[in-house]
């Protein structure tokens, strides 16, 4: 089954500085997803990337997808604290099923 | 309208108890989600519905009873819960079942099994 190992698990930074946060699959990547999540709250669909290289920017957040090292990486320039929460990707659990999988999170504070 | 929405936001019931937690969704989506989240893990899939028919079931315990009764509703029926059911309980619906749509999720209903 689709593995993702999220990194770091947590992330403290001050306002203003910029921060990436990985995302590595133990198989293939298809199809990879970026969501984030509020304590308690449902997931926020950031950017979906799908084919190898592509990168996709909104705002402040920017999202590239390596398929070659089965990685995707999120950057997010000059941090502010409405950026806070916890990060998750997601990616499709094995070929052809359409099943999303989650990796465990990193939880990002940023401090003003 | 991008809005998924679920009531109740909060829930606590006995074990002996039956309740039901409700998701709606205007988008037009014909695929809606459950999910399962624990503190501080990662939602993990229960059901799926495509079309209004119950695409996925991940081997979930039978005290969880999923029901689409139209393309915008999606009801999850509790009975007989254990305290170890107590979770976040998630709601998501796609534009059409597959990993080439993005879900989007509701609020999710906090559930407490005492």
């Amino acid at each position: 089954s689709q593995e993702l190992e999220q990194s770091p698990q947590s992330l403290i930074v001050q306002e203003g500085k910029n921060l990436t946060i990985n995302c590595t699959s133990s198989k293939t990547l298809y199809g990879l997803y970026w969501y984030k999540q509020k304590y308690g709250e449902g997931l926020i669909f950031l950017m979906m990337l799908q084919k190898g290289g592509e990168e996709k920017s909104h705002e402040k957040i920017t999202a590239k997808l390596d398929e070659k090292k089965q990685q995707s990486s999120l950057h997010i320039t000059a941090s502010q604290p409405s950026h806070a929460g916890i990060y998750l990707c997601g990616a499709e659990r094995q070929g052809g099923s359409e099943k999303l999988v989650f990796g465990k999170g990193t939880k990002l504070t940023v401090n003003p | 309208d991008t809005e998924v929405t679920q009531t109740p936001k909060h829930l606590v019931m006995g074990m002996t108890n039956k309740k039901s937690l409700k998701c709606e969704q205007h988008m037009g989506h014909r695929a809606m989600y459950w999910y399962k989240q624990k503190a501080k893990k990662p939602p993990e899939l229960m059901f799926v519905y495509s079309y209004e028919k119950l695409s996925i079931n991940e081997s979930v315990p039978s005290r969880f009873s999923p029901e689409c009764p139209n393309s915008s509703l999606l009801n999850l029926h509790l009975h007989a819960l254990q305290p170890e059911d107590s979770a976040l309980y998630l709601c998501a619906s796609s534009r059409i079942q597959g990993i080439s749509y993005e879900q989007y999720f509701g609020p999710g209903t906090r559930l407490t099994v005492t």
